[in-house]
């Protein structure tokens, strides 16, 4: 069974300001992370995924996100925000490389505020 | 390229009727999932097809939510008996299979 936490229900950050979005899962197996976008009234769009290989993984618009096993973590991460940033972020997690047989997990999701 | 489609956006109903709701995957994906969104929280998955085989529906809430895709391309959801727990946004996701989740806009559905 997968489970994912994410700290912080709202984070706030000025424009142009580093965006640090946390996520912690839990997994009986090697998990499969990703990081999804919803803005208000939409669907869910993928920022990012980790499978296997490098740890550090790049997304759209300037994010990225690192698997940290020992921490069981995948933090989201952009060095600088922008005002189209605000929205509801999503970690996710699997057991399968597209969320086979058992969907995707999802935490309660962050919103991300963005002070011009 | 067309993302996945979802009909309707908005639906409003009165305790008791039955909805359905549909889900377009993208063209060539195999796989399809249904979700359910309460306000405040992550999407719940409730079930999953592979083609047109339902193979995964535990998840399901209970025994009014039932899902088909019957030539394996476009499914419905349908609520039958519908109850004011159940107002939520429900959202549809494709894949190809092994590869990541597409979503659709969602269906908002209100119980009056």
């Amino acid at each position: 069974a997968q489970s994912v936490t994410q700290l912080g229900s709202h984070v706030s950050v000025s424009e142009g300001a580093l965006v640090l979005l946390r996520c912690n899962y839990s997994s009986s197996v090697p998990p499969y992370l990703f990081w999804y976008v919803q803005y208000p009234n939409q669907g869910l769009q993928l920022l990012l995924k980790y499978t296997t290989g490098a740890t550090l993984v790049k997304g759209i618009n300037g994010f990225e996100a690192e698997f940290k096993k020992s921490e069981t973590s995948f933090h989201l991460t952009k060095p600088s925000a922008h005002m189209s940033d605000a929205a509801e972020y999503f970690c996710a997690v699997s057991a399968y490389s597209g969320g086979g047989a058992d969907g995707l997990t999802f935490g309660k999701g962050t919103h991300l505020i963005i002070q011009p | 390229d067309t993302g996945v489609s979802q009909d309707p956006r908005h639906k409003i109903t009165k305790r008791g009727q039955n909805v359905t709701f549909r889900c377009d995957p993208i063209s060539e994906h195999n796989r399809l999932y249904w979700y359910r969104q309460t306000l405040g929280q992550g999407p719940e998955f409730l079930t999953y097809f592979q083609n047109e085989a339902q193979l995964e529906k535990s998840r399901l809430l209970s025994d009014r939510f039932s899902a088909e895709r019957p030539k394996g391309s476009f499914s419905t959801l349908e609520i039958q008996r519908t109850e004011q727990g159940d107002s939520a946004m429900y959202l549809c996701a494709s894949s190809l299979m092994g590869y990541e989740q597409y979503f659709g806009p969602g269906t908002r559905l209100t119980v009056t």
